[in-house]
């Protein structure tokens, strides 16, 4: 079984309008991470925002904000006004449990940007 | 302040042979982990190195192989290189993040078998 379902391949949008990406999961664990990167053409795995499991509050940095629905397993991405250079390939990653040191990825999203 | 360096950045080699890749953590980072990213898809995990030893390693044959040196740098080696193991290879050096790590990627290095 998929451990990250990234169920979107490519999504297009207009400039200046918010987009949501969305990752859910699949863990037996209590304690767990998850992670958002954004990967341009360039191939650098560029770090978005970060969700700990036990954290009651969602996660936001900047333009960036974390959708973290504990019962549903979803942690989706929401970029609010979008901008050209935000087009890219977007991962969602966990990583499980203490003593665990992976990142298990899923397949991505491709984004673009419409001006 | 310099993040993660790979090096080098792209490579091309014959099937058979052998190949090192090489990877400087960020400044303060002693723990750095290897992924294999083929086209179109997520990385995958290859290994991870802490006090210059293998901590852990993902589902990768004995051909892959690695190394870490005292200043944190470290090494992947691939041998009898397979077409398959044309992909991108990502070094990332790790931070700790509230009670997890997180990690800082460099921009790769693309290995092209032929």
């Amino acid at each position: 079984a998929q451990k990250i379902t990234q169920t979107q391949p490519g999504m297009f949008v207009q400039e200046k309008e918010a987009v949501t990406l969305d990752c859910t999961y699949d863990t037996s664990d209590q304690s767990y991470g998850l992670f958002w990167y954004k990967q341009p053409s360039s191939g650098e795995m560029i770090f978005l925002i970060y969700q700990g499991s036990y954290d009651e509050q969602n996660a936001t940095e900047g333009r960036y904000s974390l959708n973290f629905q504990k019962a549903r397993k979803s942690a989706n991405l929401v970029i609010s006004a979008s901008q050209l250079g935000d087009s890219a390939m977007y991962f969602c990653a966990m990583r499980e449990g203490r003593g665990n040191y992976q990142l298990i990825w899923g397949a991505g999203t491709k984004l673009i940007i419409k001006p | 302040d310099a993040g993660v360096t790979q090096s080098p950045t792209h490579l091309i080699k014959t099937r058979g042979q052998q190949v090192t890749l090489r990877c400087s953590p960020k400044s303060g980072h002693d723990t750095v982990s290897w992924y294999q990213q083929a086209l179109g898809q997520g990385p995958q995990f290859i290994f991870q190195y802490y006090e210059e030893e293998e901590r852990q390693r993902g589902n990768f044959p004995d051909r892959f192989s690695g190394h870490q040196f005292p200043n944190y740098s470290s090494e992947l080696n691939v041998n009898a290189l397979l077409l398959g193991d044309s992909a991108l290879y990502l070094c990332a050096s790790s931070f700790v993040l509230g009670s997890h790590y997180g990690y800082t990627f460099g921009s790769g290095t693309r290995l092209t078998v032929v």
